[in-house]
């Protein structure tokens, strides 16, 4: 069974660019939440998808957004770039949303480098 | 607000070594208590849980208990390989919802031979 799977691995922009990252969550997961790592920040919530809409949402600015497909694939979009945005972006997915099936699986990331 | 506080790194232990990473946690209602250890260039992987007081986690070793009394969820292994070298982080659910996850800083550990 697949993982989830995250593309690009790696991607370099310079400010004021904006960026599109994509994830495909494991087969019949259809929750999907992303998360920023930052050596300084650690690791913060950005927000969560279940069946294609917006369930949470972190601290972030509105550059930040995403969506979720009927496929249950995410993408995740930052405009007008900023050099702290550069960041390890993590995708990870559940099957439901119940308390009960807690176990998020996690894509090994984006690293994004903002120049 | 929810957060969690982890022991700074990082922790270097020789390979056969007792682990203890503290991790405590302020939470207003019942969260969920997680472990993740990251390995290098790669993404977070679920170590151990426990979803109520004094529950233990326990996976591969490691073992953590939920203490109401003390917020605390520290990681305990009694005997570390160079395999374990990695970044562990303690999280905790926020009462937002199962996905949004709180984490602590992380710890690294490096393990020698």
């Amino acid at each position: 069974k697949a993982g989830v799977t995250q593309t690009p691995r790696y991607l370099i922009k310079t400010r004021g660019q904006q960026v599109t990252l994509s994830c495909s969550p494991i087969s019949g997961h259809r929750s999907v939440s992303w998360y920023q790592q930052t050596p300084g920040q650690g690791l913060q919530f950005l927000f969560e998808y279940f069946s294609e809409t917006q369930r949470n949402k972190g601290n972030f600015p509105g550059r930040f957004s995403g969506r979720q497909f009927s496929n249950s694939r995410s993408e995740m979009n930052v405009s007008t770039l900023e050099l702290g945005d550069s960041a390890l972006y993590l995708c990870a997915s559940r099957r439901g949303r119940d308390r009960t099936n807690e176990k998020l699986f996690f894509g090994s990331g984006t690293q994004l480098s903002v120049l | 607000g929810n957060s969690v506080t982890q022991m700074e790194g990082p922790v270097t232990l020789s390979e056969e070594a007792f682990l203890t990473i503290n991790c405590t946690y302020t939470a207003t209602g019942y969260p969920s208590l997680f472990w993740y250890v990251q390995y290098p260039g790669e993404g977070l992987q679920l170590l151990l849980k426990a979803t109520k007081a004094d529950d233990k986690g326990s996976n591969k070793g490691f073992e953590a208990t939920y203490r109401k009394e003390t917020t605390s969820f520290h990681l305990e292994k009694g005997s570390v390989q160079v395999s374990d070298s990695a970044v562990y982080f303690c999280a905790l659910s926020d009462t937002g919802g199962y996905n949004k996850l709180i984490f602590g800083a992380g710890t690294r550990l490096a393990v020698h031979p």
